[in-house]
């Protein structure tokens, strides 16, 4: 069965970085472009961007463009999510999720979730 | 960006009765609106793709409709495990989500 399993909770102070991964399993991992989506506390989702598993070319909502880089790695089959300069507004669940199979930037099977704190 | 404006914010209803959410995109989107459902602790589970399509194992009580900048999502009759928070989210533009509606027992 389809699969995606991040990594634990971080906690980090703001202008650090922080990298989540995500294992995928189950399916042809370059068949299918991988999302990031944050939710912060009592908010909706928001769209960070996404990843091309084959070839690794990647997309990224204007916000988050220069702070926000998304890598593979097909021997693992898995994606990370490297977010720099964190703030406060930061502080959010992260999400990776994969395309659902009927239509694109749908997203069907998500990870658990990663918990990032940001405090001084 | 396109802005989806959810409403209502909370819908209070008992188990049973019909649900009614909607959906108010800022542009014309086409059909390309989906909706999800989130209960607190989990990822957001997809119900709803391209307005009116129900994604994989979703129940027949989960309707989608409309098209252009309104849309529904209508639980002809609530069961207990629906109470919930509704995202809509929509894929004409890249990638944007509604604030949510939240539906709870009355």
């Amino acid at each position: 069965q389809v699969q995606l399993v991040q990594s634990g909770a971080e906690v980090k102070k703001p202008g650090a970085s922080v990298k989540i991964s995500c294992k995928t399993s189950g399916y042809t991992f370059t068949n299918f472009y991988v999302h990031w989506v944050r939710q912060a506390p009592g908010q909706g989702p928001e769209w960070m961007g996404v990843i091309n598993p084959d070839g690794g070319a990647t997309n990224y909502a204007q916000k988050f463009r220069g702070r926000v880089a998304l890598t593979r790695d097909t021997s693992t089959t898995t994606v990370y999510m490297d977010l720099s300069n964190l703030r406060s507004e930061d502080w959010a669940t992260y999400y990776c999720a994969r395309e659902d199979i009927h239509t694109g930037m749908v997203l069907f099977y998500w990870g658990q979730g990663t918990l990032v704190s940001v405090s001084s | 960006e396109i802005v989806l404006t959810q409403s209502p914010g909370t819908l209070s209803l008992s188990p049973g009765e019909r649900g009614t959410l909607s959906c108010r995109a800022s542009q014309n989107i086409r059909t390309y609106l989906a909706w999800y459902q989130q209960k607190p602790g989990q990822a957001p589970r997809l119900l709803i793709y391209e307005a009116s399509k129900r994604a994989t194992g979703v129940p027949a009580r989960f309707i989608g409709s409309g098209s252009g900048t309104d849309f529904t999502l209508t639980i002809s009759s609530l069961e207990p495990e629906d109470f919930a928070v509704y995202y809509c989210q929509q894929r004409d533009s890249w990638m944007t989500f509604g604030g949510g509606t939240k539906v709870e027992v009355k």
